[in-house]
């Protein structure tokens, strides 16, 4: 499992509550990763880091942030959750092979009522 | 940007038949492609890649073949068994590119199910 994990596994929030996801790997992973998981979307990215403190969009970043202040944690937030965000959301490191392997956290599943 | 289709969004077959799942890409420049398995409420899982250099892998009952001219690619699933059901992920990168260019791009899936 690539030495990763992600806390809270399952959360129900309200619309509009500020809500944080946490992954943690333990393996000093430069990149890290969160995607989200829709029903006929795939996944998709929302934000990366390539180190701490250094982030960038992907392709669904609007109503979420992220921060990295130290290697092995990478915080997804929602400012003010919508219901739009209902998600499965997974962390993924990028391993050490060269190419873009990707390897998964076991994911949170966030429902926004 | 890079844009992957992916080919059937499901499959039911037989156990013991073959399962083949097509994707293509749009960028030549992309180098990396994997597959991903995912089974109900667990995570992605990594079961074969393939790099442009290559134009086929095989690892047991699964394989992979690349066809850079058409920018597509393929899985291959022989005798197909109960424990193969479940959702398959392909996805396209450029490995050697900085910056986004960089990042894994998915496929929207296709549910397998193998019937015994």
């Amino acid at each position: 499992d690539a030495g990763i994990t992600q806390s809270p596994r399952h959360k129900v929030t309200e619309t509009g509550t500020p809500v944080t996801l946490r992954c943690h790997q333990t393996e000093n992973h430069r990149y890290m990763y969160w995607y989200r998981q829709d029903p006929g979307h795939g996944l998709r990215l929302i934000h990366y880091s390539y180190g701490v403190k250094d982030t960038d969009k992907g392709e669904v970043s609007d109503g979420y942030s992220v921060s990295r202040s130290k290697t092995e944690d990478f915080l997804l937030t929602l400012e003010s959750a919508t219901s739009s965000q209902t998600s499965v959301y997974f962390c993924a490191i990028k391993g050490t092979g060269g190419y873009n392997e990707q390897f998964f956290g076991p994911g949170t599943r966030l429902t926004v009522l | 940007g890079e844009n992957v289709e992916q080919h059937p969004s499901t499959l039911s077959v037989q156990e013991g038949d073959s399962a083949v799942i097509k994707c293509t890409y749009s960028d030549s420049a992309s180098n990396y492609f994997p597959w991903y398995k995912q089974e109900l409420g667990k995570r992605p899982q990594l079961i074969i890649d393939i790099r442009s250099n290559v134009g086929e892998k095989k690892d047991q009952r699964i394989a992979v073949t690349l066809n850079k001219t058409a920018k597509h690619f393929s899985l291959h699933i022989t005798e197909t068994q109960p424990e193969d059901s479940a959702v398959y992920f392909c996805a396209a990168s450029k490995a050697n590119y900085g910056g986004s260019q960089g990042n894994l791009i998915f496929g929207k899936g296709t549910k397998l199910s193998v019937k015994p």
